[in-house]
């Protein structure tokens, strides 16, 4: 089965901090995702990427930035964290090839 | 611009039918997904079309028509395990060098009385 981590479940962080999500998959996958849900706007994509040390933005890349130094972890950054960061974080991967993603269990970041 | 619509909500009874529906206009398609969320949790894979017509699995079975950018997804036999949300996502393009971006619609929030 394939299985993607994530650090934290829950997070609380001040405003300002430096914050860093990491995600884990263990299938070998190529492409990875950063993700966040917010109630009434859905799942919104914020960087990709398809290969190590690659990346994209996505619709939302403000204030965030990533990093993929190995191709089984894809870290999500927030340089100075805000309260309009507050949310849930998706980590999702896939192999080349195959459009379905899959997805890990999500972290909570609540910024006071 | 890209945009997906579903319905916010949606209630229906344990052991009847229920058909959720899901329009799109992209600038480019690749295929559909639907992926069920239960609360709290992260989304599961339920289907893929990529043609036109019916894909059935079980007690889910998802429908596709490209030339109305349109698709809906049906859910017999409900059971209370299937409250959840229900997102349906446009995937632009293929795979090749670079990775097709998912576009979700906002979900549906399916809940099932007794």
């Amino acid at each position: 089965d394939v299985k993607v981590t994530q650090s934290s479940r829950y997070l609380v962080k001040r405003t300002g901090e430096k914050v860093f999500l990491e995600c884990v998959q263990d299938m070998d996958h190529e492409n990875m995702f950063w993700y966040r849900q917010d109630p009434g706007l859905g799942l919104r994509l914020i960087y990709f990427s398809y290969d190590v040390k690659m990346k994209e933005k996505g619709d939302i890349p403000e204030g965030y930035s990533v990093s993929r130094e190995k191709k089984e972890r894809f870290s999500l950054i927030l340089e100075s964290a805000s309260t309009s960061q507050t949310s849930m974080y998706l980590c999702a991967s896939s192999p080349v090839g195959e459009n379905e993603q899959y997805f890990g269990p999500g972290t909570r970041l609540t910024v006071t | 611009g890209q945009n997906i619509d579903q319905p916010t909500e949606m209630t229906a009874t344990e052991g009847a039918i229920v058909q959720i529906n899901c329009t799109y206009q992209t600038s480019g398609f690749n295929g559909l997904f639907w992926y069920q969320q239960h609360a709290g949790e992260a989304p599961t894979f339920l289907s893929y079309n990529v043609l036109d017509g019916l894909e059935e699995k079980g007690r889910f079975s998802s429908f596709l028509s490209r030339s109305k950018g349109y698709s809906y997804l049906l859910l017999k036999e409900l059971q209370m395990k299937d409250s959840a949300s229900y997102l349906c996502a446009v995937i632009l393009r293929g795979y090749g060098g670079s990775q097709g971006n998912l576009i979700f619609g906002k979900g549906t929030k399916l809940s099932v009385k007794p």
